[in-house]
């Protein structure tokens, strides 16, 4: 069954500060991983789109990186604001479908 | 900037009866998705959709569900005989290509809160 999983559940962190959220995944065949942020009660917002060559991609101060032979992918982000308080989402889309399988994923919390 | 729209924000009616979620998607795209995200819950796919047809539909998206693209700018979401369990967030989203032809970035509206007494 695919899955992702994605940790820690959630993270408190203060302004200004680093943090880096992962996702694991056993969507096989892979065909791309896309992180999301989504504030609450807001639709996700798309932050990054890899395919199984693309080791990192960033945009402004989230990078994402990814392991495809280890399944594993991670969303660092450098600098928080304040504004960077939201759930961030990990979604696998395997190859020959569209049925993408969602994490749970991360609630961050940035303090000033 | 162009975005995905829904109507309502907020939908609340009871058990049994149908209700309809409206979208408009932004207007170059062709390929129009619904999902859904009970609360406290991850997001869940529910259907694709294009050229008026749909293209893959999930376990979830059963006879009770139906999507349809009345005119040339909404894409609905029909929910026949709700229950209880249908309350949640539903969410619209549009790209301009399907992620087989290549990823392609989706779109996500507000969403429609959904609850059901």
């Amino acid at each position: 069954k695919n899955q992702v999983e994605q940790s820690p559940q959630s993270l408190i962190i203060l302004e200004g500060k680093n943090c880096t959220l992962q996702c694991n995944y056993t969507v096989s065949p892979f065909s791309n991983l896309r992180w999301y942020k989504q504030d609450t009660g807001r639709g996700p917002v798309s932050l990054t789109i890899m395919t199984f060559s693309e080791n990192t991609k960033s945009n402004g101060r989230y990078t994402a990186t990814l392991d495809a032979d280890t399944k594993q992918s991670s969303l660092h982000i450098t600098a928080s604001q304040l504004s960077d308080s939201a759930s961030y989402i990990c979604v696998v889309l395997p190859d020959g479908s569209y049925i993408p399988t969602f994490g749970r994923g991360t609630s961050l919390i940035v303090h000033p | 900037e162009p975005e995905v729209t829904q109507t309502p924000s907020h939908q609340v009616t009871q058990m049994g009866q149908e209700v309809i979620l409206r979208c408009v998607p932004i207007s170059n795209h062709l390929y129009f998705y619904w999902y859904r995200q009970i609360l406290g819950q991850k997001v869940e796919f529910l259907v694709s959709f294009y050229n008026n047809e749909i293209s893959e539909k999930s376990e979830i998206f059963d006879d009770q569900f139906s999507v349809e693209r009345p005119d040339g700018s909404n894409f609905t979401l029909k929910i026949r005989s709700t229950k209880l369990e249908d309350s949640a967030m539903y969410f619209c989203a549009s790209s301009e290509a399907l992620q087989e032809r290549g990823p392609d970035e989706q779109y996500f509206g507000p969403g429609t809160r959904l609850t059901v007494t």
